[in-house]
């Protein structure tokens, strides 16, 4: 199994520009979260998905969109990105947030950055 | 507000060494994951901790939860350069609803020197 597959592994975006972050899991997981991880401020959580239709905000949401069409596929979009938005993103998925203790699975990561 | 304090944030030992690193909140989880990060990686799953002052042992590595569920420790044995990379705890919080919520810490960056 593949797991959690990030596409891309790399981007340099201009300010301003726009562009989604794609994010596959083939494990028929329920829950779908992006995050941002910046030096000295661990893992903070952007949007999150409970199921196929919804989404929810968490953490740090300003300047995402996000929506989750189907079980599989949760896409980050940057509406117009800024230099405060040079980071990290990992994406991860969990079987069911209903349960105690399930465990997070992350793809490798997009490293983005804005000029 | 950091919900977890992790610390330290950065340890530099000798291949050999034990050491210990910690994970505290004022808030009460229902669980407490430990994840390991190696560059380039996302995190991975060490370790779930459920019960108060519960002990899992994985090989070396030693995780404990405290009886009050609000914090925890990791404590590795006889480190090895393997062992490198970045740590980071993670707590459940019950949400409502039906659905926890995962929330991280800021991690402690582990260097083990051959």
């Amino acid at each position: 199994n593949a797991g959690v597959t990030q596409t891309p592994k790399f981007q340099v975006l201009k300010t301003g520009q726009s562009m989604t972050l794609q994010c596959a899991q083939d494990m028929n997981h329920e829950y779908m979260s992006w995050y941002r991880q910046d030096p000295g401020m661990g893992l903070r959580l952007i949007h999150y998905s409970v199921g196929a239709g919804i989404t929810d905000q968490g953490e740090v949401p300003n300047g995402y969109n996000v929506s989750r069409s189907t079980t599989e596929d949760f896409p980050l979009r940057l509406l117009s990105a800024a230099p405060s938005q040079t980071s990290v993103y990992f994406c991860a998925s969990s079987y069911s947030v209903a349960l105690l203790g399930t465990e997070a699975f992350f793809g490798q990561g997009t490293r983005l950055t804005v000029v | 507000t950091q919900l977890l304090e992790q610390s330290p944030q950065f340890l530099s030992i000798q291949e050999g060494e034990n050491l210990t690193v910690y994970c505290n909140s004022s808030s009460v989880f229902s669980s407490l994951q430990w994840y390991r990060q190696e560059p380039g990686e996302g995190p991975v799953l060490l370790v779930t901790v459920v019960t108060g002052g519960e002990v899992k042992k994985l090989k070396r590595l030693t995780f404990q939860f405290g009886d009050a569920r609000k914090d925890s420790s990791l404590h590795i044995t006889a480190a090895q350069p393997g062992d490198t990379g970045l740590y980071l705890c993670a707590g459940q919080l019950y949400s409502g609803a039906g659905s926890y919520q995962l929330t991280f810490g800021k991690g402690t960056k582990l260097s083990v020197i051959p």
